[in-house]
């Protein structure tokens, strides 16, 4: 049961230009969902979260968008810079407990 | 403040063997889980341990099971390992507070 999906493995953007991450969810429980951002042979480190009760969180260059009716969340990277390439993990946090989706892999093309 | 020191990062073994792995939360950290990441299946969760007490389970066999010490490091070992055992196992430490989840860099098994 894949309770968070990230339906596209990967995703390739230039640089400069937006970046959209999708996330879909089946379980409405929720504290938060949570991007993570990893690099090859490093563990996952924190980006961006968003809590059950807001619909937008903003960060830098980094804003998520929840959607609850439709269990769809977002991740908008603007602009998108090379350093950006990576994979990214959706997750959804309920109490100490965490799920992740299957991860996109962004390419950021200079 | 430290992050979250795994051990070893490297390491190779061969069928039927057991593997033993280790992980220091960030200090202050009491919640300690297990990740198993292998190409297209993303972060699987193995367990997550608090105060010393298993408090949630992935759908992973028994061969998989884990510990942590009063200390609040962990140990996660896996038994009788087949080849596909062979994955990053990450361990992630959890901030109460802000309920992010710290991750350290994994350890990369290899099963001949």
């Amino acid at each position: 049961d894949q309770q968070v999906k990230q339906n596209s493995p990967s995703l390739s953007v230039q640089e400069g230009r937006i970046s959209i991450l999708n996330c879909d969810y089946t379980n409405s429980m929720f504290d938060y969902f949570l991007w993570y951002k990893k690099y090859p042979a490093e563990g996952p480190t924190f980006l961006i979260s968003i809590s059950s009760i807001k619909d937008k969180n903003e960060d830098g260059r980094f804003t998520v968008f929840l959607n609850k009716s439709a269990k769809h969340l977002s991740l908008h990277i603007v602009p998108s810079q090379p350093g950006d390439s990576a994979v990214y993990f959706c997750s959804r946090s309920y109490g100490q407990n965490f799920v992740f989706g299957p991860g996109t892999r962004l390419s950021v093309l200079p | 403040k430290a992050g979250v020191t795994q051990t070893p990062r490297y390491l190779i073994k061969t069928r039927g063997q057991q593997v033993t792995l280790s992980c220091s939360p960030i200090s202050g950290h009491r919640s300690v889980s297990w990740y198993q990441q292998t190409p297209g299946q993303g972060l699987q969760f193995l367990f997550e341990y608090f105060s010393e007490t298993q408090r949630n389970k992935g759908n992973f066999p028994g061969r998989f099971s884990g510990r942590q010490f009063s200390n609040s490091r962990s140990e996660m070992n896996v038994s009788t390992l087949e080849l596909g055992d062979s994955a990053l196992y990450l361990c992630a430490s959890g901030d109460p507070g802000s309920g992010e989840l710290f991750f350290g860099e994994g350890s990369r098994l290899t099963v001949l």
